[in-house]
C-alpha cells in the first residue's frame, strides 16, 4: 500500500503570507497527486490535480509542484478564506486512493 | 450542475450493517469517464477512502475494509450504494459519496452524512 505523509501537521500564518505544504509518498507515484481544501463542516474541494494542474474555478494563488515522491502545495498570498485543512491524495494506485493526514492552516 | 446526495440511517447499532445510498442528479452515472466512490471522515480526523465502483459494476475496496464492504450501482436509478457490515464505534464518521475522474481527482462530493454507531 502507498502511504502518504504531510508536513507540517499544522501551521499559523498571516493574511498575505506565502504558505508551503509538503506531501511525501512512500513510493514513486509519478504525478498522480491531488490536493484538497476542507473547511469545517464542509466536503473537501479539489484544488490541484495531477500534481500541478489547477482545477477549474480555483484561484491562481494556489499552485502545485513535484513528481515521484515529493510534492508541494503553495499559496502565494494567503487570503482570509484560505484558512482550512489541506489534504494530499495519491491516485497512482487508481482507483485505490490514499489521503495524507492533513495540514491545518490557521490564523497567526 | 452535478449533485450527489447521500441518504440512509444516521444511527446504526454495533454489529449491524450500515447502508447508504448516493443519488446522482445533473449527470449520468453511466459515464465511462468516472468512478463513483465512498469516502469517510471520523469526527476530528482525516479522510479515508472506502471504495469505488465503475458504471460497469467493477469494484475496488480499501484492503483494510474489504471483508466488510460492498458497493453496488443501479444505473436505472442513477444511484450507487454502500454496505458496511459488522460495524463498531470505530465506524462512526461522516460518509461522503463522490465522483472520481479516471485519471484521478475527486471533483464532486456529496454534502456528507454523519453515521453514528451506538446502541
Amino acid at each position: 500500500d502507498i502511504q502518504m505523509t504531510q508536513s507540517p501537521s499544522s501551521l499559523s500564518a498571516s493574511v498575505g503570507d506565502r504558505v508551503t505544504i509538503t506531501c511525501r509518498a512512500s513510493q514513486s507515484i509519478s504525478s498522480y497527486l491531488n490536493w484538497y481544501q476542507q473547511k469545517p463542516g464542509k466536503a473537501p474541494k479539489l484544488l490541484i490535480y495531477a500534481a500541478s494542474s489547477l482545477q477549474s474555478g480555483v484561484p491562481s494563488r494556489f499552485s502545485g509542484s513535484g513528481s515521484g515522491t515529493d510534492f508541494t502545495l503553495t499559496i502565494s498570498s494567503l487570503q482570509p478564506e484560505d484558512f482550512a485543512t489541506y489534504y494530499c491524495q495519491q491516485s497512482y494506485s487508481t482507483p485505490q486512493d490514499t489521503f495524507g493526514p492533513g495540514t491545518k492552516v490557521d490564523i497567526k | 450542475q452535478l449533485q450527489l446526495q447521500e441518504s440512509g440511517p444516521g444511527l446504526v447499532k454495533p454489529s449491524e450493517t450500515l447502508s447508504l445510498t448516493c443519488t446522482v442528479s445533473g449527470g449520468s452515472i453511466s459515464s465511462s469517464s468516472y468512478y463513483w466512490g465512498w469516502i469517510r471522515q471520523p469526527p476530528g480526523k482525516g479522510l479515508e477512502w472506502i471504495g469505488s465502483i465503475y458504471y460497469s459494476g467493477s469494484t475496488y475496496y480499501n484492503p483494510s475494509l474489504k471483508s466488510r464492504v460492498t458497493i453496488s450501482v443501479d444505473t436505472s436509478k442513477n444511484q450507487f450504494s454502500l454496505k458496511l457490515s459488522s460495524v463498531t464505534a470505530a465506524d462512526t464518521a461522516v460518509y461522503y459519496c463522490a465522483r472520481r475522474r479516471l485519471l484521478g481527482g475527486v471533483d464532486y462530493w456529496g454534502q456528507g452524512t454523519l453515521v453514528t454507531v451506538s446502541s
